[in-house]
């Protein structure tokens, strides 16, 4: 089947250390995308990337990087330095610019 | 910069009612829309979208939404809603050719049976 997963379904984190989540997709889009939900605050961009071996930040991406080495992968660390990591953070890919974009499951990041 | 606006936080009907969620958006130029639903649970689903001909666009499960470019509005209707409907409904707003997808802050719709 086709489609965007993500891993873990739930990840917790402790003060001071970095983690990283997992996306992967078989759309074969070239583009993919990280956002973060909070309550009541609907969805925020985080990084993005368009092709390969390119990303650029988004509206929140203090915090956090990602890499893109692999058109089907698209990871995001949360370092120790976002203080606020608690949310669940999305990933989603598109086919290209400007197209729809499809989401993945998510991962819900607990601070202990 | 673009930006969407949902005004209905949370909205509570009885089954069989007829909902309609708004949404606006504040962009001069031409733009794509989307409503995207997240029930209980589940990830994020389209439900449908606009990019350009028929301003009125149906989606998935029996719901419409309708631009209307003088009022820079997309709103989501349905004429009868059911149980299963309920969910969480985000508008999201893009220009053509630009990466990035501006979402507005949620609708949460209780149906109750």
């Amino acid at each position: 089947d086709g489609g965007i997963t993500q891993s873990p379904k739930y990840l917790f984190r402790k003060e001071g250390q970095n983690v990283t989540l997992s996306c992967e997709q078989n759309l074969n889009h070239d583009a993919m995308y990280w956002y973060r939900q909070d309550p009541g605050q609907g969805l925020r961009l985080i990084y993005y990337s368009q092709i390969v071996n390119d990303f650029q930040k988004g509206d929140i991406a203090e915090g956090y990087s990602v890499s893109r080495e692999k058109k089907e992968s698209f990871p995001l660390t949360v370092t120790s330095a976002q203080k606020n990591p608690t949310a669940f953070y999305l990933c989603a890919s598109s086919a290209g610019t400007g197209e729809t974009q499809y989401f993945g499951p998510g991962t819900r990041l607990l601070v202990l | 910069a673009q930006s969407v606006s949902q005004h209905n936080h949370h909205v509570i009907l009885s089954e069989a009612a007829s909902l309609e969620l708004g949404c606006n958006y504040s962009y001069g130029g031409t733009v794509n829309l989307f409503w995207y639903v997240q029930y209980p649970g589940q990830h994020l689903q389209l439900l449908l979208k606009y990019f350009s001909g028929d301003p009125l666009v149906k989606g998935i499960k029996g719901f419409e939404a309708e631009f209307i470019k003088s009022k820079f509005s997309f709103n989501l209707r349905k004429p009868s809603v059911q149980w299963s409907d309920t969910a969480e409904y985000f508008c999201a707003v893009n220009a053509p050719g630009n990466e990035k997808l501006t979402f507005g802050t949620g609708t949460r719709l209780t149906i109750i049976p």
